[in-house]
């Protein structure tokens, strides 16, 4: 088995700050994603790498910026916060395509 | 326009109940389907997928899928209050690699 880390847990922001967020999985996994997950909806993509230093755009990149350090971590950064960016967003990684998707814990955002 | 629609929004189930859930994808490029289970205040975890034509189960949990239709259902017998949660589901497209896209899910209240 393995684990995603996510730091921090909760995050608190002024709204027009730059913020990031991290993730870590010792799965072995190539690909992995982050997503935002609004009050208790469904899941839109940010971005997904599928391997070191690949970035790919999801539905809802526009405001955020990624990098993938190396294979085990993924960072997301929001690039000017906005009110309406309170949120949870979690990290996932998986194996490949038709792969299933392992989850973090989430890091909830609250901008002020 | 979301890709992926699921239905109902919400269910009240009684405790030993059948709980029957519903998702259809209008992207004809879609192959794989899959169903996650989020408690409240969790992270999402798969619960099943199919990708063949029929039914698969595992369970209590009962998937089927139509692949001409595009329609996939979750069927969840005897249910539980520990199965009151998000049911998430999502869909691969062949066109589209590692990429998931959800809806916005159906939530399950299983009353005792």
């Amino acid at each position: 088995g393995g684990i995603i880390t996510q730091t921090p847990k909760f995050l608190i922001g002024q709204e027009g700050q730059k913020l990031t967020l991290k993730c870590q999985q010792n799965f072995n996994h190539d690909t992995m994603y982050w997503y935002r997950q609004d009050s208790g909806k469904g899941l839109r993509l940010i971005y997904y790498s599928i391997t070191e230093n690949d970035l790919q755009k999801g539905d809802l990149s526009e405001g955020y910026d990624a990098s993938r350090e190396k294979k085990s971590s993924f960072s997301l950064t929001v690039t000017s916060a906005q009110k309406n960016e309170m949120a949870v967003f979690l990290c996932a990684s998986s194996m490949g395509n038709y792969a299933e998707q392992f989850f973090g814990p989430g890091t909830r955002l609250t901008v002020l | 326009q979301q890709k992926v629609q699921q239905s109902p929004e919400s269910l009240i189930v009684p405790e030993g109940g059948m709980a029957s859930l519903n998702c259809t994808s209008s992207d004809r490029n879609v192959d794989y389907f899959w169903w996650y289970r989020q408690h409240s205040g969790k992270s999402p975890k798969m619960l099943m997928s199919i990708f063949s034509n029929g039914e698969k189960e595992e369970g209590r949990f009962t998937v089927h899928l139509n692949k001409a239709s595009l329609h996939t259902s979750l069927h969840i017998r005897d249910s539980q209050p520990s199965d009151s949660a998000l049911y998430l589901c999502a869909a691969n497209a062949n066109s589209a690699g590692n990429k998931l896209t959800f809806g916005i899910g159906t939530r399950v209240l299983v009353r005792p």
